[in-house]
């Protein structure tokens, strides 16, 4: 069973650019949950859908955004980059529909650097 | 909204010792305490998970302990292997909205050494 799968693995951008990373989930899953990890921060909650709906979402400026498509494929996006936003951005997903005691499986990651 | 702090935030140990990681969560309304296990150039993977009516869960050498009250959890390693080092991510989740949305510590660095 393929897992989690993350594109692009590596990005640079620079200043003022967006950026579009997508997410495939392992097949049978529909919620996909999105974090962004630094060495300083640790791992962020960015936001969680399930079934095409935003579900959750965590303290980031509306900068960052995301979707999800029919097939449980999601994509996340940033606008009008900053230097404070490379970091390696995690997607993952789980199984369970309800409640929050679902095992996530994670990517590999997106890294971004932003120059 | 709900803060996890982890310590220590390096742990070097001998190969066949013990290592215990701590974590201390804010919300009381969390019931979900996971860890992960981060690999160099890897996803964080589940590793064990404790739930909020269970005070001890243990599975081969990994061990995971919950004192709600105090509002702190660990987990133990027991007879460490060179495999076990990584980084180390506690968690905690609670039952907001449906779904997942995982508060993670800042992360322990493990080394086993031979």
């Amino acid at each position: 069973k393929a897992g989690v799968t993350q594109t692009p693995r590596y990005l640079i951008k620079t200043r003022g650019q967006q950026v579009t990373l997508s997410c495939s989930p392992i097949s049978g899953h529909r919620s996909v949950s999105w974090y962004q990890q630094t060495p300083g921060q640790g791992l962020q909650f960015l936001f969680e859908y399930f079934s095409e709906t935003q579900r959750n979402k965590g303290n980031f400026p509306g900068r960052f955004s995301g979707r999800q498509f029919s097939n449980s494929r999601s994509e996340m996006n940033v606008s009008t980059l900053e230097l404070g936003d490379s970091a390696l951005y995690l997607c993952a997903s789980s199984l369970v529909q309800m409640l929050n005691t679902g095992e996530l499986f994670f990517g590999e990651g997106s890294r971004l650097t932003v120059l | 909204g709900e803060n996890v702090e982890q310590h220590p935030s390096t742990l070097s140990v001998q190969e066949g010792d013990s290592a215990v990681i701590k974590c201390t969560y804010s919300d009381s309304a969390s019931n979900y305490f996971p860890w992960y296990k981060q690999e160099l150039g890897k996803g964080p993977q589940l590793i064990i998970d404790i739930r909020s009516n269970v005070g001890e869960k243990k599975d081969q050498r990994i061990a995971v302990t919950l004192n709600k009250t105090a509002k702190h959890f660990s987990l133990h390693i027991t007879e460490t292997q060179p495999e076990d080092s990584a980084v180390y991510f506690c968690a905690a989740s609670r039952p907001v909205g449906g779904g997942n949305k995982l508060t993670f510590g800042t992360g322990t660095q493990l080394k086993v050494e031979l």
